[in-house]
């Protein structure tokens, strides 16, 4: 079935470093990427999504490539600050209205 | 920037209880999903639902679990006869349309003693 993997599964990174976050998935069909931040006992927030007709997106800090011939994506956060700590996940829709497929997410962790 | 209300925050509750956690979803939104994370874990999908039915479910959605839309806001998810497995955070979210920005409630925590 729709699967997303996601590595690593925990990042260590120190702040003012840069952190990558990649994932792959399944379907050649799925058309959008968005990445979820967590908060430990929070609900996921939306980050910055990337639609496949789009190689890269940046906001700020933030950034996301797009793939689309590997089916990969990455999530790259920049000048990384202890607050980016969190739980990261990245996710696709598949096709259609098919709902959100998660990956297992990474824990990052920003050394002060 | 509008929100997808749920309570309760939290729920205790004995196995074999039934439970019903609730979700406002965001009143122009058109599509519903309940979601799960067990603690640690990654975000399962549960089920969607898209005018006043089902539109699709994960194998986890079995016959213990449903879904309604009672009224023109509230959107619940029932547990029939809860099991020590179902102990964890659900999540409702809405969406105006598919492949736009998902919107989370800030969740459900049950936990079933």
């Amino acid at each position: 079935g729709e699967n997303v993997e996601q590595h690593p599964s925990t990042l260590s990174v120190q702040e003012g470093d840069s952190a990558v976050i990649k994932c792959t998935y399944s379907d050649s069909a799925s058309n959008y990427f968005p990445w979820y931040k967590q908060e430990l006992g929070k609900r996921p927030q939306l980050i910055i999504d990337i639609r496949s007709n789009v190689g890269e997106k940046k906001d700020q800090r933030i950034a996301v490539t797009l793939n689309k011939t590997a089916k990969h994506f990455s999530l790259h956060i920049t000048e990384t600050q202890p607050e980016d700590s969190a739980v990261y996940f990245c996710a696709a829709i598949f096709s259609g209205n098919t709902p959100l497929v998660f990956g297992k997410g990474t824990r990052l962790s920003v050394i002060a | 920037e509008p929100e997808v209300t749920q309570t309760p925050s939290h729920q205790v509750t004995q196995m074999g209880q039934e439970v019903i956690l609730r979700c406002v979803p965001i009143s122009n939104h058109l599509y519903f999903y309940w979601y799960r994370q067990i603690l640690g874990q990654k975000v399962e999908f549960l089920v969607s639902f898209y005018n006043n039915e089902i539109s699709e479910k994960s194998e986890i959605f079995d016959d213990q679990f449903s879904v309604e839309r009672p009224d023109g806001s509230n959107f619940t998810l029932k547990i029939r006869s809860t099991k020590l497995e179902d102990s964890a955070m659900y999540f409702c979210a809405s969406v105006r349309v598919s492949n736009e920005k998902l919107f989370f409630g800030s969740g459900t925590q049950l936990s079933v003693l």
